[in-house]
């Protein structure tokens, strides 16, 4: 166990349709970031947030949005689904900023679009 | 930003040989390279990694070496087992505040018993 907790766990939803996933990252970590992984692909970065600001974007979709919240859980938004954007979607926390902190994962958000 | 390349895609060997992983990037600025281990459906696992003033690091049957000048680093593998089959991933961090992950495209390995 990462420490990491995402949820939830499994997501099935309609095309065009909207959802959240959340994640709680470790205790004492303040920064968080969101991957996604299609199936049999690599991990693509979304984005990542440190004590609540925004810090680095990826290849993150204008559809999805992604915030911290003082309580440091962060929530990544989807909307306007498309089938390809079915994918097991990461979340990951590391203690702080500056170079070479070792990130862990969720166990991750499985979410199918129907 | 940074473009992490990872050869081969796909790897099988028999057990007990040696399985060796290469990685590639494009950025000199980033300094720290891990890699992690991801079994089918499950969340990517850190095994090993190296900084940048480092050039070889070793923790029992794993160890990963770094060629800063030729901005390559490699993952070995020794005495392989089945438990070793799953999918590893090579990363890079950019020498930022951030500390964000580039990941390679993964290679799946194989270890044949």
């Amino acid at each position: 166990d990462s420490g990491v907790t995402q949820t939830p766990k499994h997501l099935i939803t309609a095309t065009g349709q909207r959802v959240t996933l959340r994640c709680s990252p470790r205790s004492g970590d303040l920064s968080v970031y969101w991957y996604q992984q299609s199936l049999d692909q690599g991990l693509q970065f979304l984005i990542q947030y440190y004590n609540g600001e925004e810090r680095a974007k990826g290849n993150i979709l204008e559809r999805f949005s992604a915030q911290q919240f003082p309580d440091l859980h962060s929530e990544l938004n989807l909307s306007s689904l498309e089938l390809g954007d079915s994918a097991l979607y990461f979340c990951a926390s590391s203690p702080r900023e500056g170079r070479g902190n070792t990130i862990y994962f969720g166990e991750g958000s499985w979410l199918t679009v129907v | 930003g940074e473009n992490v390349e990872q050869h081969p895609s796909t790897l099988s060997v028999q057990e007990g040989d040696s399985a060796v992983i290469k990685c590639t990037y494009s950025d000199s600025a980033s300094n720290y390279f891990p890699w992690y281990k991801q079994e089918l459906g499950k969340r990517p696992q850190l095994i090993i990694d190296i900084r940048s003033n480092v050039g070889e690091k070793k923790d029992q049957r794993i160890a990963v070496t770094l060629n800063k000048t030729a901005k390559h680093f490699s993952l070995h593998i020794t005495e392989t087992q089945p438990e070793d089959s799953a999918v590893y991933f090579c990363a890079a961090s950019l020498q930022t505040g951030a500390n964000n992950l580039f990941f390679g495209t993964g290679t799946r390995l194989t270890v044949i018993p």
